[in-house]
């Protein structure tokens, strides 16, 4: 089955720096990507995704970025704030099946300092 | 803006006992889901649910588990016998269709086994 890791698995920037967090997967069929984030107590929520006719795909301050030769995705926060504090999961699946599951990294928790 | 809703957000059990946790997904959403958080742990999947069936579970998932949608509205995940180590927090999701299938997450129940 699939295996998704993630790194780093802790990450702090300053305010207004950039934020970069990596996925590898290991499913060749895996075709879509989303990244969740995830506020202390709260349930995941979607903030960019990408599927794998994509390369990459930007969202005001978020990019992901994918490379589908060495099964591995990024996301990239730009002008990190305050509120971009929170565990971040890249997810991946492969929309096979009637209904395709999604597999999980282990998340990063961002802390952005001021 | 339409939102997976769960009940109850926290059920406290006794080992042994069974719980049903409840999940009202989005209503034109076709495809269901459920997951695990284990404390800062990342999520997994448990279930998935179109049609009226099951079309795939993880190994997590054994005899022990069952799901249902009882009506037009509603999707329950129970437990028979819980054991301590089912005590998560456990994330329905909806999505209205695959591939490239969109999860969007309720809000949690946080399951404690005593």
């Amino acid at each position: 089955g699939e295996n998704v890791e993630q790194h780093p698995s802790t990450l702090s920037v300053q305010e207004g720096d950039s934020a970069v967090i990596k996925c590898t997967y290991s499913d060749s069929a895996s075709n879509y990507f989303p990244w969740y984030k995830q506020e202390l107590g709260k349930r995941p929520q979607l903030i960019i995704d990408i599927r794998s006719n994509v390369g990459e795909k930007k969202d005001q301050r978020i990019a992901v970025t994918l490379n589908k030769t060495a099964k591995h995705f990024s996301l990239h926060i730009t002008e990190t704030q305050p509120e971009d504090s929170a565990v971040y999961f890249c997810a991946a699946s492969d929309n096979t099946g009637t209904a395709s599951k999604l597999t999980f990294g282990t998340g990063t928790r961002l802390q952005v300092t001021l | 803006e339409p939102e997976v809703t769960q009940t109850p957000s926290h059920q406290v059990t006794q080992m042994g006992q069974e719980v049903i946790l409840r999940c009202v997904p989005i209503s034109n959403h076709l495809y269901f889901y459920w997951y695990r958080q284990i404390l800062g742990q990342k999520v997994e999947f448990l279930v998935s649910f179109y049609n009226n069936e099951i079309s795939e579970k993880s190994e997590i998932f054994d005899d022990q588990f069952s799901v249902e949608r009882p009506d037009g509205s509603n999707f329950t995940l129970k437990i028979r016998s819980t054991k301590l180590e089912d005590s998560a927090m456990y994330f329905c999701a909806s999505s209205a269709r695959v591939p490239y299938n969109e999860q969007f997450f309720g809000p949690g129940t946080r399951l404690t086994v005593l």
